[in-house]
């Protein structure tokens, strides 16, 4: 079975500017969670889809903000891009069952010049 | 609202060496934990979680934990390291059995030495 995809794996952006990322959870999980990964911060959550809808949100400003589609996959953006923006964006998914188990892809590298 | 305090951002042990790595929390419900490794330019591999079953859990490539609700505790071992097991080490908690909202450590960087 494959695991949580995220593209791209690296980007460069200049402060200002949006960016996107993608994540392709498992097949068969409809819950997609995501977490950035800074030196300063650590680990912290950002959001949390199921079935298309936002079901949590960690304490981040208005400009991350993300999505989910039909078939799971989903997208995180991030709009005016500043220096402290630069992270590992991680995506997790899961069938959101009780017993179940979060697994994470390996990251999206954002670094903001 | 949950904390979750790791001792030690970084821990240095010989190969055959015991493994132990700290973590502390706090919940206003009772807790979910969760121990995840993180090799270099990866992403996160669960190694072991307590869902308010046993309360010493066996987790993958040797590593257990014991719960202990007297010491708010829920410290990471295993007997002997080897050297694949130098990684970086988060302890996790969570209002839900899934790790929805997983609230994190500092992380400990454990550090093999042969």
């Amino acid at each position: 079975k494959a695991g949580v995809t995220q593209t791209p794996r690296y980007l460069i952006k200049t402060r200002g500017q949006q960016v996107t990322l993608s994540c392709s959870p498992i097949s068969g999980h409809r819950s997609v969670s995501w977490y950035q990964q800074t030196p300063g911060q650590g680990l912290q959550f950002l959001f949390e889809y199921f079935s298309e809808t936002q079901r949590n949100k960690g304490n981040f400003p208005g400009r991350f903000s993300g999505r989910q589609f039909s078939n799971s996959r989903s997208e995180m953006n991030v709009s005016t891009l500043e220096l402290g923006d630069s992270a590992l964006y991680l995506c997790a998914s899961s069938t959101r069952g009780s017993t179940d188990t979060q697994y994470f892809g390996p990251g999206t590298r954002l670094t903001v010049l | 609202a949950q904390s979750v305090t790791q001792l030690g951002s970084h821990v240095s042990v010989s190969e055959g060496a015991l493994v132990l790595l700290r973590c502390n929390y706090s919940s206003s419900v009772p807790p979910y934990l969760f121990w995840y490794v993180q090799y270099p330019n990866q992403g996160l591999q669960l190694l072991l979680k307590y869902t308010s079953a046993a309360t010493l859990v066996k987790g993958i490539n040797g590593f257990e934990a014991e719960f202990k609700k007297s010491e708010t505790s829920f410290h990471l071992t295993k007997p002997s390291a080897h050297m694949s097991d130098a990684a970086e080490y988060f302890c996790a908690v969570s209002e839900s059995k899934a790790g929805n909202m997983l609230t994190f450590g500092g992380g400990t960087r454990l550090m093999v030495k042969p």
